[in-house]
């Protein structure tokens, strides 16, 4: 299947620091991005739907100054924790999926374990 | 809205034993059907899918089938072993009302003991 990676794969910072996470598509062109946030044992939670070239899509209450995502390549989108905070500590995930044939299935990261102290 | 609904866990199993997590739905449009399997400490990767009703998806001895007449897509495996203990989530996705993001299940933590 696809690989998609993700780095860092943990980060602790301090408070009011900012954190930038990466997610790669490796072997294939990732038209569409996707950030997930998944709290200790629950699902996961949409973040925002990035495509390549444009303006991230946000969920409903989610923060789009407080989280900068941006999309510039087609292999590679970003998500800047901004002024981060304690209760922005989570287990962060992206996704992609191409385009054309087998575009229904996206591709996960192996998530990034933020810890803000 | 497209909803999925799984069986509540956890989910505790002797090695070899039968596994059956249920997974019902609803959707507008015509689903593609997933199943999802996390490892601890780790993203999510795809077990298995089937994009049409009556399709069957399958891989590491599990399988599931798309029933449209019961909205369900249950995953199943004949004999589980220890290093199947994972959270299993099962999600649907339709392209033409979502542009095919994810809608998950809550997740099942299965957990089999040697």
């Amino acid at each position: 299947g696809a690989v998609v990676s993700q780095h860092p794969s943990r980060v602790i910072c301090k408070s009011g620091t900012s954190v930038k996470i990466e997610c790669r598509s490796l072997d294939f062109q990732a038209t569409t991005m996707f950030w997930y946030r998944q709290f200790p044992k629950q699902s996961l939670m949409l973040m925002a739907t990035s495509n390549e070239g444009s303006k991230a899509t946000y969920e409903q209450g989610v923060e789009k100054d407080k989280f900068l995502i941006n999309h510039a390549s087609l292999t590679l989108s970003t998500l800047t924790v901004t002024s981060a905070h304690p209760e922005d500590s989570s287990f962060y995930i992206c996704s992609a999926r191409g385009s054309g044939k087998g575009r229904e299935t996206q591709y996960f990261g192996p998530g990034t374990r933020l810890l803000v102290l | 809205g497209d909803s999925v609904t799984q069986m509540e866990g956890p989910v505790t199993l002797s090695e070899e034993a039968f596994l059956t997590i249920n997974c019902t739905y609803t959707a507008t449009g015509y689903p593609s059907l997933f199943w999802y399997v996390q490892y601890p400490g780790e993203g999510l990767q795809l077990l298995l899918k089937a994009t049409k009703a009556d399709d069957k998806g399958s891989n590491k001895g599990f399988e599931a089938t798309y029933r449209k007449e019961t909205t369900s897509f249950h995953l199943e495996k004949g004999s589980v072993q220890v290093s199947d203990s994972a959270v299993y989530f099962c999600a649907l996705s339709v392209s033409e009302t979502s542009g095919s993001r994810l809608t998950f299940g809550e997740g099942t933590q299965l957990t089999v003991n040697p």
